[in-house]
């Protein structure tokens, strides 16, 4: 039982550059989100899903899209990316109860 | 639009003494979780505190929740380096809430 996994662990990028971010989890839940982590701004909701074929913008949507294919897969896309989006991603998914985060992406834009 | 207010943001303590963080927001909540989070990893969850005026324990962490169920505190004793890490509260607005929100966190620093 992985947990909740995410790829790449590290990337660096140039502006205007695309690139996708794959979460995965074998625990069968339903529920599936990304944040952005930025110093002294804490965790921010970018899209999440409810369930396989659906998605739903959150806090800060703005330059990224998703996908939910495959329940246990929730992709994150950069079509253009911008040093604004410099931060690090968590993935995660929520079972009864609570939420589990996977270890993170750090994506530089350059 | 809900405040949520983590203080203090930052705290370096020596390793034995006591501590407390808070969370505070203007609104009300049907439940709200604490969270740590150690440098290169995500968050993960300590505790979640649904009534008002509830009180877990978590060894030497005692977390509360505020009577209106507007507010929160950790309190941690004797802390020890293995408790550094940023401490997060998330708030649950309610029943069908998708959305977890978090405040920015209270970067905990225990100097050995």
């Amino acid at each position: 039982n992985a947990g909740v996994t995410q790829t790449p662990k590290f990337r660096v990028l140039k502006t205007g550059q695309s690139m996708t971010l794959l979460c995965a989890q074998d625990m069968n839940h339903e529920y599936m989100y990304w944040y952005r982590q930025d110093p002294g701004m804490g965790l921010r909701l970018i899209h999440y899903s409810v369930g396989e074929g659906t998605t739903a913008k959150g806090e800060v949507p703005d330059g990224y899209n998703v996908s939910r294919l495959k329940k246990q897969n929730f992709l994150l896309g950069l079509e253009s990316a911008a040093p604004s989006q410099t931060s690090v991603y968590f993935c995660a998914s929520s079972g009864p109860g609570r939420e589990y985060f996977g270890p993170g992406t750090r994506l530089t834009v350059t | 639009t809900q405040l949520l207010e983590q203080s203090p943001q930052f705290l370096s303590i020596q390793e034995g003494e006591n501590l407390t963080v808070y969370c505070n927001s203007s609104s009300v909540f049907s439940s709200l979780q604490w969270y740590r989070q150690e440098p290169g990893e995500g968050p993960v969850l300590l505790v979640t505190v649904v009534t008002g005026g509830e009180v877990k324990k978590l060894k030497r962490l005692t977390f509360q929740f505020g009577d209106a169920r507007k507010d929160s505190s950790l309190h941690i004793t004797a802390a020890q380096t293995g408790d550094t890490g940023l401490y997060l509260c998330a708030p649950r607005s309610g029943a069908g809430s998708y959305q977890l929100t978090f405040g920015k966190g209270t970067k905990l620093s225990v100097i050995p």
